[in-house]
């Protein structure tokens, strides 16, 4: 199993909306990824988790909130967000010096 | 500053022509170099990954090269299908404290017409 699964897959919310993306692989990788990625630009790093703990954090606001429950498992809990915040966001997961797997990523769009 | 810039910024070709997209960067200390295929507003596939022994890695129609000397990747794509629409995505992955640290380029932008 070569997957890294987000769900869902599309999701419109309200600016006062709560809700929560997640991202889940079976392949043992201790290193797992939030990207946001605007159209026509590439991925940025939001989040990086290390054994299941935040490792970098690349100064997002906190109206996004990350969480490693366990090895498998990644979320991003979505709170009082702008419409700026619309775009895809992409999950992965890597072991170290390896390539990097990703999702197929969630389209936000934020109304 | 880690850096990774990738050339042309678009292009487009006939179905059936090769085409060769070009990455250079300023990453250290490199540890691999990816290219990813990105469908629009679809997450990346990973199309080959290379370390720094090794110069060129194919993967079906697509082969990439990597001169560690200079910085400098390509990816070659032959006989190009109408499904090679998409963007590509030079990584380039260096240590960093956490372990690894993912610079992307910008992507070129291909389009294969009929």
């Amino acid at each position: 199993d070569t997957e890294v699964t987000q769900t869902p897959k599309h999701l419109v919310m309200g600016m006062t909306n709560k809700k929560s993306l997640k991202c889940e692989q079976h392949m043992g990788h201790r290193a797992m990824y939030w990207y946001k990625q605007k159209a026509k630009k590439p991925p940025e790093l939001m989040f990086v988790y290390s054994y299941e703990k935040l490792s970098i954090n690349e100064s997002v606001p906190s109206r996004f909130s990350p969480e490693c429950p366990n090895s498998s498992l990644l979320n991003l809990h979505l709170h009082a967000l702008q419409p700026e915040d619309s775009a895809l966001y992409l999950c992965a997961s890597s072991q170290w010096g390896r390539e990097a797997f990703f999702g197929q990523g969630t389209r936000l769009t934020v109304v | 500053k880690n850096q990774v810039e990738q050339s042309p910024q678009s292009l487009i070709i006939l179905e059936g022509k090769n085409c060769t997209l070009q990455c250079n960067y300023t990453v250290s200390p490199f540890s691999n170099l990816r290219w990813y295929k990105q469908d629009t507003g679809r997450g990346p596939v990973s199309l080959t990954i290379m370390t720094f022994s090794e110069n060129t890695k194919s993967n079906g129609r697509y082969t990439a090269t990597l001169d560690a000397d200079t910085k400098q990747s390509s990816l070659h794509i032959t006989a190009s299908q109408l499904s090679d629409s998409a963007s590509y995505i030079c990584v380039v992955s260096a240590f960093g404290n956490y372990g690894q640290n993912f610079v992307f380029g910008p992507g070129t932008r291909l389009s294969v017409l009929p």
